[in-house]
């Protein structure tokens, strides 16, 4: 099995800052990452597919990147909406996959 | 506006077979480039894919899970359904339906999970 590995696993940050999430596969995964976010009580909302393209509907502030075992979430400017958990997902394998174990965002 | 919702007990005895079933609308189960899948969430916990499952009856399970669980599909209710047989304390979880949309990439498969239902919570307990 591929094991999917974030960083960090809870973050403090303030409206207005840069955040980074961090994915790391145990194997490589070519560009098959796909990025969620989940609020409290809500089923988890697709952000990026692909390592870095941005679904639709969803804010440009929000960013992928990475290739191979090493991928990146970044928010570029937080915004009140935007505390929640932060999931990854590797598509490597066909139509099976795992999660990291996700990344809690938390208000400073 | 395809939606999908989830429905079944809401509480499961230990030993006993967890039963789901998974209803959309506004759409069809039969489109190509879909396959329908069910993820779960402990308490507190994570995200963990169960399995998968293509109009056909095409299917793929998680490993850890498979020898317990079978998914199957209704299309001519418009369904797909999860069956998960004797349940512990640990299958205790909200359970997720969802949307795999897949696509060709320059020859290579891609896939993501595109909509996804609002989650039912199943309580193991006797």
């Amino acid at each position: 099995d591929i094991q999917m590995t974030q960083s960090p696993s809870s973050l403090s940050a303030s409206v207005g800052d840069r955040v980074t999430i961090t994915c790391r596969a145990s194997q490589s995964i070519s560009s098959y990452l796909n990025w969620y976010q989940q609020k409290p009580g809500k089923a988890p909302k697709l952000l990026i597919y692909a390592a870095s393209s941005l679904q639709s509907g969803v804010p440009s502030r929000f960013s992928g990147s990475g290739s191979g075992t090493d991928f990146t979430l970044t928010i570029s400017s937080l915004q009140p909406e935007d505390f929640a958990t932060y999931y990854c997902q590797q598509s490597y394998s066909t139509f099976s996959c795992t999660f990291g174990q996700g990344t809690k965002l938390e208000i400073k | 506006q395809l939606q999908l919702q989830e429905s079944g007990p809401g509480l499961v005895k230990p030993s006993e077979t967890l039963s789901l079933t998974c209803t959309v609308s506004g759409g069809s189960i039969s489109s190509s480039s879909y396959y329908w899948g069910w993820i779960r969430q402990p308490p507190g916990k994570g995200l963990e894919w169960i399995g998968s499952i293509y109009y056909s009856g095409s299917t793929y399970y998680n490993p850890s899970l498979k020898s317990r669980v079978t998914i199957s599909v209704d299309t001519s209710k418009n369904q797909f359904s999860l069956k998960l047989s004797s349940v512990t304390a640990a299958d205790t979880a909200v359970y997720y339906c969802a949307r795999l949309y897949y696509y060709d990439s320059s020859g290579y498969l891609n896939w993501y999970f595109d909509l996804w239902g609002r989650g039912t919570l199943v309580t193991v307990s006797s």
